[in-house]
């Protein structure tokens, strides 16, 4: 069974550039994360949806940044334009259900995405 | 601030040697959760604890929740080249669907 599919696994672009992440979370999962890490603010969550609604985008930085999830089986994490301090390993989580449902809520993470923007 | 503490920051340890890490809440936890990330590599969850007091163990790894639910230990007995990696701690506070995750712990096994 396939995991977080995440692609692509590298991308360098230049500041002012559109950046488009896309993720397919696993099959049947409700929820889905979107993360980014650094080293100086480790993992932070930046958005999340259920059922494909998103929940709380409280985390994302910035209007530059924006996310879909047109249906439940697919994601996009957009920075439009970038910028260098952007430049991280961004994430994708999906979950079974939502914690509401259950006691506990494990996320399955993807390889990730490593963003650098010159 | 930083709502999940997480100590040490990196730990260099002899192969066969005992360690643990700590992982410290400002706020009372309804989950802890552990996961290990290899370098380059996406996060792979360890295990989830609820309850106060309670302890799992998954092969020489063992994480305990104390009786207050703010901290969380993960232990490592006998160490491998394989426990190599990141430890992160996250945190369901709100008892939602989010989880707040510490900055890690970057562990080195010396051969």
């Amino acid at each position: 069974d396939a995991g977080v599919i995440q692609s692509p696994r590298h991308e360098v672009t230049e500041m002012g550039q559109e950046v488009t992440l896309r993720c397919k979370p696993i099959s049947g999962h409700n929820s889905l994360f979107w993360y980014r890490q650094t080293m100086m603010r480790g993992l932070e969550l930046l958005i999340y949806f259920n059922n494909n609604v998103p929940i709380d985008d409280s985390g994302m930085p910035e209007d530059r940044f924006s996310a879909k999830m047109p249906n439940a089986s697919f994601s996009t994490l957009k920075i439009q334009p970038s910028e260098p301090r952007d430049s991280a390993v961004y994430f994708c989580a999906s979950s079974p259900t939502s914690r509401r449902v259950y006691s506990y809520n494990e996320q399955f993470f993807g390889p990730g995405t490593r963003l650098t923007v010159l | 601030s930083q709502e999940l503490e997480q100590s040490p920051q990196s730990l260099i340890v002899q192969e066969g040697k005992n360690l643990t890490i700590n992982c410290t809440s400002s706020k009372t936890l309804y989950g802890l959760y552990w996961y290990k990330q290899k370098y380059g590599e996406g996060l792979i969850f360890l295990m989830m604890l609820q309850k106060g007091g309670e302890e799992k163990s998954h092969e020489k790894i063992t994480a305990k929740l104390d009786e207050k639910k703010q901290q969380s230990s993960l232990h490592i007995t006998a160490s491998q080249p394989s426990h190599a990696g990141i430890y992160l701690c996250g945190a369901d506070m709100n008892r939602d669907d989010k989880i707040i995750f510490g900055k890690g712990t970057r562990l080195h096994i010396l051969p």
